[in-house]
């Protein structure tokens, strides 16, 4: 049972290289989200998605893209990474009904 | 948008002993769940216990219990007989029923002394 599985664990990007993250689930959950982590901000809403094929903003989706075009995956693109996207970011799954997010490992992202 | 507020950004219990967390809310929304996550050193997000609003029981799981005052848009936890591995971040957590997004408090980070 792998749950939320992100990768990679841990990236180093110059200014202005975009990337990937990716993030895949095996629970058949509709709904998964992705958050950003700073020091004193908590977990910060980027995107999050409903379903396959549907995809909203969240508190702080400037610099980021993602999609969703099967249930398992959903990857967030960094379209010209910049300094202040240091961070560490949390994809997260969950089924419908009010359920707790399941949340996969982090990715510790540096932008020098 | 919702917002989740934590106002104590650190806490300490000596071990054995009771601590309570806070946690404000503010939400036009009548419906929704609330939750409480740990994330002890490992980065690891686990969640704690979670409260649905429309019942008015505190959620308990085992030393973990809450106590839910909606009309004052409240959720605490309290920590009984507290143990060396509660040590963590502890956030606060809201869940729209309606749009299915979570928003965070900033979090409190807990030290458990022995």
């Amino acid at each position: 049972n792998a749950g939320v599985t992100q990768t990679p664990k841990f990236q180093v990007l110059k200014t202005g290289q975009s990337m990937t993250l990716q993030c895949a689930q095996d629970m058949n959950h509709e709904y998964m989200s992705w958050y950003r982590q700073d020091p004193g901000m908590g977990l910060r809403l980027i995107h999050y998605s409903v379903g396959a094929g549907i995809t909203d903003q969240g508190e702080v989706p400037n610099g980021y893209n993602v999609s969703r075009s099967t249930t398992e995956d959903f990857p967030l693109r960094l379209l010209s990474a910049a300094p202040s996207q240091t961070s560490v970011y949390f994809c997260a799954s969950s089924s419908r009904g009010g359920y707790g997010y399941t949340f996969g490992s982090g990715t510790r992202l540096t932008v020098v | 948008a919702q917002t989740v507020t934590q106002s104590q950004p650190e806490m300490s219990v000596q071990e054995a002993e009771t601590v309570t967390l806070s946690c404000t809310y503010d939400t036009s929304e009548s419906d929704y769940y609330l939750f409480w996550y740990k994330q002890p050193p490992s980065r690891q997000m686990i969640l704690v216990i979670r409260q649905e609003a429309y019942k008015q029981q505190n959620a308990t799981e085992n030393r973990f219990s809450v106590n839910f005052q909606k009309a004052a848009k409240s959720f605490s936890l309290k920590i009984s007989d507290s143990q060396l591995g509660d040590a963590a971040m502890y956030f606060c957590a809201y869940r729209s029923r309606y749009n299915n997004d979570m928003r965070f408090g900033a979090g409190t980070r807990l030290t458990v002394k022995p």
